[in-house]
């Protein structure tokens, strides 16, 4: 079946312009996770949904980051007047029932602020 | 910080060894889960072991967890090249999951 998608797979934008990353979520998985992941580290936790619950925001790196899931599937993450510091992949995960399902990723979207 | 750790780094092998990488975590977990990352792209889920479980095994892949060390070691028996890739044990943290830096492997033919 379909995996995580997300969209663009590369972005590439001039400081200081908003960019809008998408994902489109396994069908049926209630959680939706994105992250991420600067060159050659770890995974950076930005927010978490949950069904109709309340996301988790706490890993958000500023207020330029804001992200929403409609109707409980797709997810849009926007980061507003963009700073050459987010360069980075961002990488979306979806799963069935939060933390004790494995996470499923997308293949992630690669941002570079020029 | 809550992430878990990975030990070593970088690990470079022949292929036909065993591969072994380590995991310390710093809180209480419920499950503890290792992904594969290729090319810097998309993690791929391996296995997930609950905080019950002591040793679990999937293929050439065995995991094992000491809850009582907050410690798991990935095991990949036989290595391929097609083994080289990054590899990330996450656990879980409130609702979300935290990943450690990862281990760099490299398979050589």
């Amino acid at each position: 079946g379909a995996g995580v998608s997300q969209s663009p797979s590369n972005k590439v934008t001039e400081k200081g312009k908003d960019v809008e990353l998408r994902c489109d979520p396994i069908s049926g998985h209630t959680a939706l996770y994105w992250y991420r992941q600067s060159l050659g580290q770890g995974l950076e936790f930005l927010i978490y949904f949950q069904g109709n619950s309340a996301p988790d925001k706490s890993g958000l790196p500023s207020d330029r980051f804001s992200a929403e899931r409609t109707g409980g599937s797709v997810s849009t993450l926007t980061i507003q007047r963009t700073q050459q510091e987010d360069s980075a992949v961002y990488l979306c995960a979806s799963s069935l029932a939060g933390r004790n399902s494995p996470l499923h990723f997308g293949n992630g979207t690669r941002l570079t602020v020029t | 910080s809550q992430q878990g750790e990975e030990d070593p780094q970088a690990l470079s092998i022949q292929e036909g060894e065993n591969a072994t990488m380590n995991c310390s975590y710093k809180t209480s977990i419920n499950n503890l889960q290792w992904y594969r990352q290729n090319s810097g792209r998309g993690l791929v889920h391996l296995i997930l072991i609950r905080s019950n479980e002591r040793e679990k095994h999937s293929g050439r892949l065995r995991v094992t967890l000491d809850t009582s060390k907050k410690s798991s070691s990935l095991l990949i028996t036989a290595s391929r090249a097609a083994d080289t890739a990054s590899y990330f044990c996450a656990t879980d943290y409130g609702q979300n999951f935290v990943f450690g830096p990862g281990t760099r492997l490299s398979v050589l033919p």
